[in-house]
């Protein structure tokens, strides 16, 4: 099942603008992450923020957790073409699971 | 070490064969996990091995579904008596942990199965 619900699905964008995605989750997390994947491709892992951070920096990405709401965002500043993608957001537990719970992701699209 | 490496990338069948994909994982990482993602989807979760044991599996992997890591090493996933249904994309992920701290996944490719 998918814990995960990034909003919005779709998101355009013109080069250099900023790109705000939000996850929501249902329990309680370990660690979060955010992965990048290209159409067709494998995931890329972006960043992960653990239960007890609430804001992460990593080059042009900004991620905050907000674990009272159950949310996250993922900001890219001025974005670029490449930036194209989907992006997904993944929970883990400490339910004695090692598995990630993806959500159904956010299409970016960049426009150059 | 280049990453977590799948063959094939694509695979096409036709229903009612039997694939095999194969995933080779990072070298040092203990961890290995098997995911399917259907288009428009997230990844959802099949299987995990720490070192060659099969420590969790989803219900999602049917009897139809079998997954092994001999040695520790590269993993197998076997799909016998393929369904259209099946039709999907299938990521492996390792990583390296111990007890519920786990270091970060690296996904592979992924092996692209059209089931005809």
């Amino acid at each position: 099942s998918q814990q995960g619900e990034e909003d919005p699905q779709a998101l355009s964008i013109q080069e250099g603008e900023n790109a705000t995605m939000n996850c929501s989750y249902k329990t309680s997390i370990n660690n979060l992450q955010w992965y990048r994947q290209n159409s067709g491709r494998g995931l890329v892992h972006l960043i992960l923020i653990r239960s007890n951070e609430r804001e992460k920096h990593s080059g042009r990405l900004r991620v905050t957790l907000d674990t009272s709401k159950k949310s996250s965002s993922l900001l890219i500043t001025a974005s670029r073409a490449a930036d194209t993608a989907s992006y997904f957001c993944a929970t883990d537990s400490w339910a004695g699971s090692y598995q990630l719970t993806f959500g159904k992701g956010t299409k970016l699209s960049v426009i150059p | 070490d280049t990453g977590v490496s799948q063959n094939p990338r694509h695979k096409i069948t036709k229903r009612g064969q039997n694939v095999t994909f194969r995933c080779d994982p990072i070298s040092e990482h203990n961890r290995l996990y098997w995911y399917r993602q259907t288009l428009g989807q997230g990844p959802e979760f099949l299987t995990y091995f720490q070192n060659e044991a099969q420590l969790e599996k989803s219900r999602l992997l049917s009897d139809r579904f079998s997954a092994e890591r001999p040695k520790g090493s590269f993993s197998t996933l076997e799909i016998q008596r393929t369904e259209q249904g099946d039709s999907a994309m299938y990521l492996c992920a390792s990583s390296s942990g111990q007890g519920v701290i786990n270091y970060g996944y690296t996904f592979g490719s992924g092996t692209r199965l059209t089931v005809v």
